[in-house]
């Protein structure tokens, strides 16, 4: 398995601008988190999803964010406009329920800059 | 609600060292128990794993051991090597409730110099 793929790996974009990550997750998993990591907040959970459904998204931290999850097997974050502050590596991760013994597999992430 | 303590960073260690990085935690259920590995550039990676009380999870010489009574999971290794260098994670998922996500502490820098 080819394990989570994000893309891009590198954004660079302009503030005001839409962003828009992607996750493939890996595949027969049914629960799909989405992280942002900075230096100053640390591993912060945005939202996640079950079976393609938004379970929480207590972390979203504006409405300027929103994700989406079309299908079992990809999902989008989008940032719309961007701020500088939203600067960050965002992960995607992904893991099996039933399995409550089981850890989640993280993609290697995108960074983010806003300029 | 569910909480993960790290011990602080960072942590700088001369390689062959031994290398302890405190965890405790606060869960209303039983959790299973993780510790996660970043290394620069990286996604982070599950290190190794215990689910319940007295497990002993170890993985590349690394170990920790779930400690039900005084709730820690520290995490262990006897010689560090320089590729070792990386932040470490200590995580928690409550196995009540229908919540499937890892609670995550803030994360210990290790540095190995050779």
């Amino acid at each position: 398995d080819a394990g989570v793929i994000q893309s891009p790996r590198h954004e660079v974009t302009e503030m005001g601008q839409e962003v828009t990550l992607r996750c493939k997750p890996i595949s027969g998993h049914d629960y799909l988190f989405w992280y942002r990591q900075t230096m100053m907040r640390g591993l912060e959970l945005l939202i996640y999803f079950n079976n393609n459904v938004p379970i929480d998204d207590s972390g979203m931290p504006e409405d300027r964010f929103s994700a989406k999850m079309p299908n079992a097997s990809f999902s989008t974050l989008k940032i719309q406009p961007s701020e500088p502050r939203d600067s960050a590596v965002y992960f995607c991760a992904s893991s099996l329920q039933g399995r409550g013994s089981s850890g989640a597999f993280f993609g290697q992430g995108t960074r983010l800059t806003v300029v | 609600g569910n909480s993960v303590t790290q011990m602080e960073g960072p942590v700088t260690l001369s390689e062959e060292a031994f290398l302890t990085i405190n965890c405790t935690y606060t869960a209303t259920g039983y959790p299973s128990l993780f510790w996660y590995v970043q290394y620069p550039g990286e996604g982070l990676q599950l290190l190794l794993k215990a689910t319940k009380a007295d497990d002993k999870g170890s993985n590349k010489g690394f170990e920790a051991t779930y400690r039900k009574e005084t709730t820690s999971f520290h995490l262990e290794k006897g010689s560090v090597q320089v590729s070792d260098s990386a932040v470490y994670f200590c995580a928690l998922r409550d196995s009540s409730g229908s919540a499937r996500q890892l609670t995550f502490g803030s994360g210990t820098q290790l540095t190995v110099l050779p």
